[in-house]
C-alpha cells in the first residue's frame, strides 16, 4: 500500500520570507500525482499544486513551487514570500494512475510571523 | 458556479444513534469521494462514486457505515449504531473526468461528535 509521510507537524516563517516542508512518499508504481492541498482554519480543502510522476520539470504556480525528486520519492514545497494568508494545514497527497483516491500525510501546520 | 456543499455542518450524536450525512457534489462531476479525517490527522479514504455506481469502498472501517448516491449526484453517507471512534469531520470530494489528474474539489466538511 502506498503512504505518505510529512515529517514535519508544525513549521513557522516570518512574513516574506520563504519555506519548504517536506514529504516523503512510498510507492512501487511508476505512474501516479502528487499534490499539495491547504487546509485553512475553515477547513474546505484546497488544491495549491499538482506534480504528475512523468514529468521531470518541477511544477511551479506563482509562489509555489515543488522538489520532486522521483528516485527518492520526495516531494517538497517551496512557499516565497509568504504571507499571512499562506497560514494553514498543508497535506501532502498522492494518487496512483490506476485509482482515483488520494492517500494523504498528516499534514504540517504552517504559521507565518508578522 | 457552487462549491461541494455538505450538510450538516456539525452533528452530534448519542452513542448508539444512526446519523445521515448528506453531500451536494459540484453540478456535473461524475466522481464523488467521501474522507474520514481525525483530530490532527490527514483525511483517509472512505469510498468513491462514479456516476451511480459505488466503484470502491475499501476504506470503509465496518459494515455499520454505508453510502449512497442512487441518481448520480447527491450522496448520503450513514453510519449506523456510532460509536465514539466514529467522531471526526467527514469530508466529500467531486470531480470532473477532465483533466487528467481529476482534482478533486473538496466541502467544507461535516463535523460528528459521538458523545
Amino acid at each position: 500500500a502506498q503512504t505518505v509521510t510529512q515529517s514535519q507537524p508544525e513549521m513557522s516563517v516570518q512574513e516574506a520570507e520563504t519555506v519548504t516542508l517536506s514529504c516523503t512518499y512510498d510507492t512501487s508504481e511508476s505512474d501516479y500525482y502528487l499534490f499539495w492541498y491547504k487546509q485553512p482554519p475553515s477547513r474546505q480543502m484546497i488544491l495549491v499544486i499538482r506534480q504528475e510522476a512523468y514529468k521531470q520539470q518541477n511544477a511551479t504556480e506563482n509562489r509555489f513551487s515543488v522538489n520532486f525528486q522521483k528516485a527518492a520519492k520526495s516531494f517538497s514545497l517551496k512557499i516565497s514570500d509568504s504571507q499571512l494568508g499562506d497560514a494553514a494545514m498543508y497535506f501532502c497527497a498522492y494518487r496512483s494512475a490506476r485509482t482515483q483516491k488520494l492517500v494523504f500525510g498528516q499534514g504540517t501546520r504552517l504559521t507565518i510571523n508578522p | 458556479g457552487a462549491g461541494v456543499s455538505q450538510s450538516p455542518r456539525y452533528k452530534v450524536a448519542k452513542r448508539g444513534q444512526d446519523v445521515a450525512l448528506r453531500c451536494d457534489p459540484i453540478s456535473g462531476h461524475v466522481s464523488l469521494f467521501w474522507y474520514q479525517q481525525a483530530l490532527g490527522q490527514g483525511p483517509e479514504f472512505l469510498t468513491y462514486f462514479q456516476n451511480e455506481a459505488q466503484l470502491d469502498k475499501s476504506g470503509l472501517p465496518s459494515d455499520r457505515f454505508f453510502a449512497e448516491r442512487p441518481e448520480g449526484s447527491v450522496s448520503t453517507l450513514k453510519i449506523q449504531r456510532t460509536q465514539q471512534e466514529d467522531s471526526a469531520v467527514y469530508l466529500c470530494a467531486s470531480s470532473s473526468r477532465r483533466p487528467s489528474y481529476y482534482e478533486q474539489y473538496f466541502g467544507p466538511g461535516t463535523r460528528l461528535t459521538v458523545t
